[in-house]
Formats: C-alpha cells, sequence, structure tokens
C-alpha cells in the first residue's frame, strides 16, 4: 500500500519556467509534509515543508501550496533553473511515530537551459 | 559542521555474507535513522534510534538490525544477504525525535 503517491515521474522545464509536481496521500493523520531534494550521489536534503494548518508556504522560488479536504499537496519551482536539475521526493510523517518519513516515489526534474 | 558521515561509501558483498554499515550523526543529535533507497524509488524507513534506544521499526525482515552507541553513531547489519538488498542505504540523523532529519550520502551496496 503505497500511503504518498507522487506524480509526474519525470518532468522537463526550460529555463525560467514553472515546475509543479504533485503529491497525495491516504493516511490523514500525517501531520508533517517535507519536500526533500536529490542530487546524483548524495542523500536527500530537505527543500521545504509545511503543516496542514497553512495552505501555503513560500522559500524563495519554492512554494508549497496544501489542500487538506483534498489530501494533496504540490510543489512550485519558480524561475526553474538548470541547477534545480535533481530527483525531488515529497514525504509525510506523523509526530505520533517520531516523525519517521514516508516517501513517494520521486520526480526527476531536467531543466533545459 | 561535518554533516552525517555514512562508511563505506560503496561495498560490493556475495549473497549469503553478512554486512555492516556505519553511521556518525552531526555533533549534538541524539536521534539516527537509516532507510534503504532502492535504485528509481523514494526512500524506506529501516529503523530509528534516540539515545541509545529503539523507537521504530520499519517492514523489514529480522535480518536487518541496527544499534546506536553512548555517543550517538550507529551501525545498521544485515544478515544473509539477498540480491533484493542492494540499494542505498541512508543514514539521517536529527538533534531531538522530532521533524527536520539530516541525511548523510549513504553506503551503496550491491549483492552479488
Amino acid at each position: 500500500q503505497q500511503q504518498v503517491k507522487q506524480s509526474p515521474q519525470s518532468l522537463i522545464v526550460q529555463k525560467g519556467g514553472i515546475s509543479i509536481i504533485n503529491c497525495a496521500y491516504e493516511n490523514t493523520a500525517f501531520d508533517y509534509f517535507p519536500w526533500y531534494q536529490q542530487f546524483p550521489g548524495k542523500g536527500p536534503a530537505l527543500l521545504i515543508a509545511i503543516r496542514p494548518d497553512v495552505s501555503e508556504k513560500k522559500e524563495g522560488r519554492f512554494t508549497i501550496s496544501f489542500n487538506k479536504s483534498a489530501k494533496q499537496f504540490s510543489l512550485h519551482i519558480m524561475d526553474s533553473q538548470p541547477g534545480d536539475s535533481a530527483t525531488y521526493f515529497c514525504a509525510a510523517s506523523i509526530r505520533g511515530s517520531n516523525y519517521k518519513l514516508t516517501f513517494g516515489k520521486g520526480t526527476l526534474l531536467t531543466v533545459n537551459p | 559542521d561535518a554533516g552525517v558521515t555514512q562508511s563505506p561509501t560503496h561495498l560490493i558483498k556475495t549473497r549469503g555474507q553478512h554486512v555492516t554499515l556505519r553511521c556518525s550523526p552531526i555533533s549534538g543529535h541524539k536521534s539516527v535513522s537509516w532507510y534503504q533507497q532502492v535504485l528509481g524509488q523514494g526512500p524506506q524507513f529501516i529503523f530509528q534510534y534516540y539515545e541509545k534506544e529503539e523507537r521504530g521499526r520499519g517492514n523489514f525482515p529480522d535480518r536487518f538490525s541496527a544499534r546506536q552507541f553512548p555517543n550517538y553513531s550507529s551501525e545498521l547489519n544485515v544478515n544473509a544477504l539477498l540480491l533484493g538488498d542492494s540499494a542505498l542505504y541512508l543514514c539521517a540523523s536529527s538533534r531531538e525525535l522530532i521533524y527536520g532529519y539530516t541525511f548523510g550520502s549513504g553506503t551503496r551496496l550491491t549483492v552479488v
């Protein structure tokens, strides 16, 4: 049972464009939703995270939109740059489980110059 | 400050062998978690330790075990290796049992 479903699997965007990655979750007990960025040969790095009491969080070019009723959240990367090319993972966790992370399958983002 | 350090970075083992992977958390971090990342998939939770005690276990067979030492470093042990154990093993640390884990670069295990 996949608790966090991520789409698309891969995404190609032109430099300066907007990259959008979507995730849907099933467990309504999830209360922390981070996004991780992973470059080849490296571990995932925390990019931005949101709690379900807010509908949007913005940090620089990165924005999370959260829809609690639809059990969906998405990552928007504005003004995408070639350096943003990486694999992005959404995740979800529960305070009661000590915040162990349940990850989506990942989205390979390629930003063309 | 040094990040999460994992060793070795790469490892090749034969089916049936045993392997030990090591993790040094960020200084001051008391919680360590282990994740398995199969190629093309997201990381999957294996274990979580805090103050040397196991605080969570994922859906992995008993061939997988771990421990945390008084200096908060950790070992992940896998017995009777199977081809399907080939993966990137990630260690993540956190100051307390809260969100915001920092991941290491992982150990790439290949079982042949």
